[in-house]
């Protein structure tokens, strides 16, 4: 089993559609959630990150966090055709490497 | 923040030799990290590069074929040795990532390999 599992999708909405991205985990000691979004040809860069559990929210942006659970989401409202690109979630804890999930690719469709 | 410059940005190589990719941040760091991503697959960490002791490997990766200098705090290589055409794929350096303080990771562009 992988420590982090998320769906590879590709995964391809209309704009303005409402996105929910999803991750599960099953090591119980991540202390802190990211969201990375990679356009194509580029490197990783940070979108959100969470602490604990919880909620985040950054414009259009919300990260959630249930460790209940072992799931993550973020959700991305009123998509819009810049947003296409892969979102990796990544998770770690303190001292420890990052661990990544596959990563989505989404594509929202003018 | 970090910015982080990675050369080359891409290559087609033969197989059987090697390739060198360097990287460079713009501020001193304690550990730099090596990652591989296959197409269509998440970051795979192949190494973290300390300054002034050895290269710690992942499971899978070994020091024969994936050497790692870092000279100094800014600056690390990885060498892609004998290739194969199983080791076409982009590599990433990334600083950063390793705490709460120090959360946020921060990647170079990449270095997107064929071997042919």
């Amino acid at each position: 089993q992988k420590e982090v599992e998320q769906d590879p999708g590709p995964l391809s909405v209309p704009e303005g559609a409402i996105v929910s991205l999803n991750c599960t985990y099953s090591n119980s000691a991540f202390q802190y959630f990211m969201w990375y979004r990679q356009y194509s040809r580029k490197g990783p860069e940070l979108l959100m990150y969470t602490y604990s559990s919880g909620n985040k929210e950054d414009g259009r942006f919300t990260a959630q966090v249930d460790k209940s659970s072992k799931y993550i989401s973020l959700f991305i409202r009123d998509s819009q055709p810049s947003d296409s690109a892969t979102y990796l979630c990544a998770m770690g804890r303190e001292g420890q490497k990052l661990v990544f999930g596959q990563g989505t690719r989404l594509t929202i469709n003018p | 923040s970090a910015v982080i410059s990675q050369k080359p940005s891409r290559d087609i190589c033969q197989r059987g030799t090697s390739l060198t990719i360097q990287c460079q941040v713009d501020s001193q760091v304690t550990m730099m990290f090596w990652y591989r991503q296959q197409p269509g697959q998440s970051l795979t960490l192949i190494a973290t590069a300390n300054q002034g002791s050895e290269a710690t490997y992942e499971s899978g990766f070994v020091i024969d074929k994936f050497p790692i200098s870092r000279p100094n705090l800014t600056f690390s290589t990885l060498t892609v040795s004998n290739m194969s055409p199983e080791d076409s794929s982009i590599y990433l350096c990334s600083v950063g990532g390793t705490g709460q303080i120090n959360t946020e990771a921060f990647f170079g562009q990449g270095t997107r390999l064929t071997v042919v």
